[in-house]
């Protein structure tokens, strides 16, 4: 499976500040996915990347708030902005090739906030 | 409203034993069902999956069992490593759906095996 690297790992963050996350993969993937995990909860779909064109936000997720580029298809970012405590959790990045495929995960970065 | 439960936080097994952990899901419409292992500091690794057309799908020691009418699913562990201990993270599809296939995962199972 497709090898997936995210940075940065963890960080902290003051409140108001916005964090950009970067995901790289070592090969070209159809589809790529940023998840959410708050504490004690399960993984939640923020968005699909689309390479070229605006990501596709789940319910309860916006642009403004989590604004997503994938310039090619091997990289794209999750920018969380305006930061507030509730951000606190662990962001993923999660690739697919085929909807037949399982997905495979990045090792997250845990995001806490001051 | 929670799609897929993994209603038990936690399970504790001794070495050697089996290990099973549960999955209930709401949506007649999930076609397509996998587990995730994950361990501290790592994202989830893929396990094990199976389609909706199968009752049982069997990988080395582990093995997933599909309940349709039930809408439940297991997942076997036999037998059980330390090196199991992980949470575990069943998730849900409908592949043939509007989701694009879009995982829904529950909460997880805290799993430890030990010596």
């Amino acid at each position: 499976s497709a090898v997936i690297s995210q940075k940065p790992s963890r960080d902290i963050c003051q409140r108001g500040t916005s964090l950009t996350i970067q995901c790289q993969v070592d090969s070209q993937v159809t589809m790529m996915f940023w998840y959410r995990q708050q504490p004690g909860q399960s993984l939640t779909l923020i968005a699909t990347a689309n390479q070229g064109s605006e990501a596709t936000y789940e319910s309860g997720f916006v642009i403004d708030k989590f604004p997503i580029s994938r310039p090619n298809l091997t990289f794209s970012t999750l920018t969380v902005s305006n930061l507030s405590p509730e951000d606190s959790s662990i962001y993923l990045c999660s690739v697919r090739d085929n909807y037949n495929q399982p997905q495979h995960f990045g090792d997250g970065t845990r995001l806490s906030i001051l | 409203d929670q799609q897929v439960k993994q209603n038990s936080p936690s399970l504790s097994v001794q070495e050697g034993r089996i290990s099973i952990l549960n999955c209930d899901y709401t949506n007649s419409m999930f076609d397509y069902f996998l587990w995730y292992k994950k361990y501290p500091a790592e994202g989830p690794t893929f396990l094990i999956s199976i389609s909706s057309i199968k009752d049982k799908n069997e990988d080395g020691r582990f093995t997933v069992f599909l309940n349709k009418s039930a809408k439940h699913l297991s997942l076997h562990i036999v037998p059980s490593q330390p090196g199991d201990s992980a949470v575990y993270f069943c998730a849900a599809s409908e592949l043939n759906g509007g989701s694009q296939g879009n995982l829904i995962f529950g909460k997880g199972t805290k799993l430890s095996v030990k010596p």
